[in-house]
Formats: C-alpha cells, structure tokens, sequence
C-alpha cells in the first residue's frame, strides 16, 4: 500500500525558513515522480511541482518556480519542499501528492504552514 | 496555462437525488498519445482529496459505482447517480495532459 506521511504543522514568521517532508513507503520511490500541490485558506488546489528521485529532474508550475524548491533524499525515501524567506502569503495546507499516469493517485495528509508576524 | 472551469460551484442536493457537476477546458485534453487525462478527485471537509475517476471514466478501486464521468475534448461531466451524505465535499477536476496540471475550482457538494 502507498502510503505519504508528512511532517507536522508548522508556524514561522515572514523571512525564516523552512522544510517540510513527505515520508514514502510501499512503492519504489526511485521509480515514480512525487510532488506537491497547494490549498490556500478556504481555496481550490493548485498543482507546484514534482520531481523523480531517481535522478532528482525537477518540474515546477510557472507560478511556483524561484518560489520553492523540491528536492528528494531517495536513502530515507523523502520528499522536501522548501522556502528560503517565507510570506503570509505562503500560509497554506500543502500536500504531497505522487502523481501517476498524468493524473495524481495518492495524497498525503497535509502540512499546514501558518506564517505570521 | 490550461484553465479548467467547473459548474456550478455550490451544488446543493436532496439526498437520494443525481447530482453532475461540468468540467470545461480552454483546450483540448486529448494527448499526443491519444489519451484524454481528465481526473476527479473528492475533497470532504478536513481531508485530503482523494481520487474518483481518472482517463475521463475510470473509477479507481473502491469508488461506488453512483460516480461516473463522462466526456471528451474540451466538455467533461461528473455524475453522482443517487446522493448519499458521505457524498458532501469539494470536487475538483485536474488535467494531466498538459504542463502545468492545472485544477478546476471545485464545486461544492451540500445536502439540502
């Protein structure tokens, strides 16, 4: 069974930063790409990017390119999605996600990250 | 970047009764390969989404069979046949044929 299992709730202030992981198990994580997609505060889903931790090539949407990295540890089967100098506006649940056959076939539980002053 | 516009976006159902919500692409969906890749996925209140239907009309495993989708190009349709109220949630749908996938913004599924 797939399963993605994302670290903790997290609460920065504007500028820090920070790491969030996604933990994967029950498939060969080398094999498929994994990623991440964003769900702002009473809002829709919107799809950021993924990468193949295989040989770590790494998609980003247009929107969230230079905005976040994606990065993969493939000895502890990890996802990363990070930020350099976070804003309120990045206040959101994020979920891991792997996306299969063009479509995304399993989800993690999320991480909300609050920033605030 | 593709948009994907779904209708209506509050969809309020006596249960018991069908439900469809469209799905409309600003292009074509159909892939170089000849596939169509337009999915659906069911977010209910406080959890992650899950999927429903993926290649336009294909339940996943586990997906009761009062969910069916339909459609092809640019038009899709997502169809509860008899509402339940484990059924209340978000529905969004994705296109995977083209980069960046791109979400609808959802339709919101009440009881009445």
């Amino acid at each position: 069974e797939v399963q993605l299992v994302q670290s903790g709730a997290e609460v920065k202030k504007p500028g820090e930063s920070l790491r969030i992981s996604c933990k994967a198990s029950g498939y060969s994580f080398t094999t498929y790409w994994i990623g991440w997609v964003r769900q702002m505060p009473g809002k829709g889903l919107e799809y950021m990017g993924i990468i193949y931790p295989g040989d770590s090539n790494t998609r980003y949407s247009p929107s969230f390119q230079g905005q976040v990295t994606i990065s993969a540890d493939k000895s502890i089967t990890t996802a990363y999605l990070q930020w350099s100098s976070l804003k309120a506006s990045d206040t959101a649940m994020y979920y891991c996600m792997r996306p299969l056959t063009y479509s995304i076939d399993s989800w993690g539980q999320g991480t909300l990250v609050t920033v605030s002053s | 970047d593709v948009v994907m516009t779904q209708s209506p976006l509050s969809l309020p159902v006596t249960l018991g009764q069908p439900a469809s919500i469209s799905c409309r692409s600003s292009q074509s969906l159909i892939h170089s390969d000849g596939n169509t890749y337009l999915s659906w996925f069911q977010q209910r209140p406080g959890q992650s989404p899950r999927r429903l239907i993926y290649k336009v009309s294909n339940r996943d495993s586990g997906v009761p069979d009062r969910f069916s989708g339909s459609g092809s190009g640019t038009d899709f349709t997502l169809k509860i046949s008899r509402v339940e109220a484990e059924d209340v949630g978000v529905y969004y749908c994705m296109q995977g044929t083209h980069w960046p996938r791109t979400f609808g913004q959802g339709t919101k599924v009440e009881i009445k």
